[in-house]
């Protein structure tokens, strides 16, 4: 059981650059969500998922991207990389009805030039 | 409009004293209000967590004092250990799908 996984785990990218931010549980977790977490600011919410087919805004939305296409993955989609994108990202799930128990993965950090 | 402020940003504590972490929240409708834990490099995890009709919940040496009147709580560490040193975070949660709301943060440190 790996709990949650993501990829890569750092990341170096230019102004303009896309890339897409994997995220995968074996828990048979409906809700899955993505955070950054800024020094000083906590964790923000960017987009979160119910199931699949289903996914709406978070605090922080602004320039990602995400679908579900399976209870397993929810990738997060970066369109044109800026610097202000400059975060350390974290997917996490949890089961329905329980989002205040979230698992989180071990995080993604991202650097954009 | 931050929704939950954590206090203090960081935190210095002998071995065996008392760690104290304190939040206070605004909106009257957030209904479960859990403290995760955090070592660097890794990703936050659930520590303790409470429900806002319960005035305390105590886990091992972890305990959460919860004044739904003041809409504060704060967490308890007794008996501090170096192995505690971590960042704290605590958040709240409308109870749907919204997510949480997360503190800024607490950086313990317990000193040999």
């Amino acid at each position: 059981n790996a709990g949650v996984t993501q990829t890569p785990k750092f990341q170096v990218l230019k102004t303009g650059q896309s890339m897409t931010l994997q995220c995968a549980q074996d828990m048979n977790h409906e809700y899955m969500s993505w955070y950054r977490q800024d020094p000083g600011m906590g964790l923000r919410l960017i987009h979160y998922s119910v199931g699949a087919g289903i996914t709406d805004q978070g605090e922080v939305p602004n320039g990602y991207n995400v679908s579900r296409s399976t209870t397993e993955d929810f990738p997060l989609r970066l369109l044109s990389a800026a610097p202000s994108q400059t975060s350390v990202y974290f997917c996490a799930s949890s089961r329905v009805g329980v989002e205040g128990e979230q698992f989180f993965g071990p995080g993604t950090r991202l650097t954009v030039l | 409009q931050q929704q939950v402020k954590q206090s203090p940003q960081s935190l210095i504590v002998q071995k065996g004293g008392i760690s104290i972490i304190n939040c206070a929240y605004e909106n009257t409708a957030f209904d479960y209000f859990p403290w995760y834990q955090q070592f660097p490099g890794k990703g936050p995890a659930l520590l303790i967590a409470i429900r806002p009709d319960v005035s305390e919940k105590k886990e091992g040496r972890f305990t959460i004092s919860f004044n739904k009147s003041a809409k504060q709580f704060s967490l308890h560490i007794m008996d501090s250990q170096p192995g505690d040193s971590a960042t704290y975070f605590c958040a709240a949660t409308l109870g749907g799908a919204d997510g949480l709301t997360f503190g800024k943060g607490t950086h313990l440190i317990i000193q040999p």
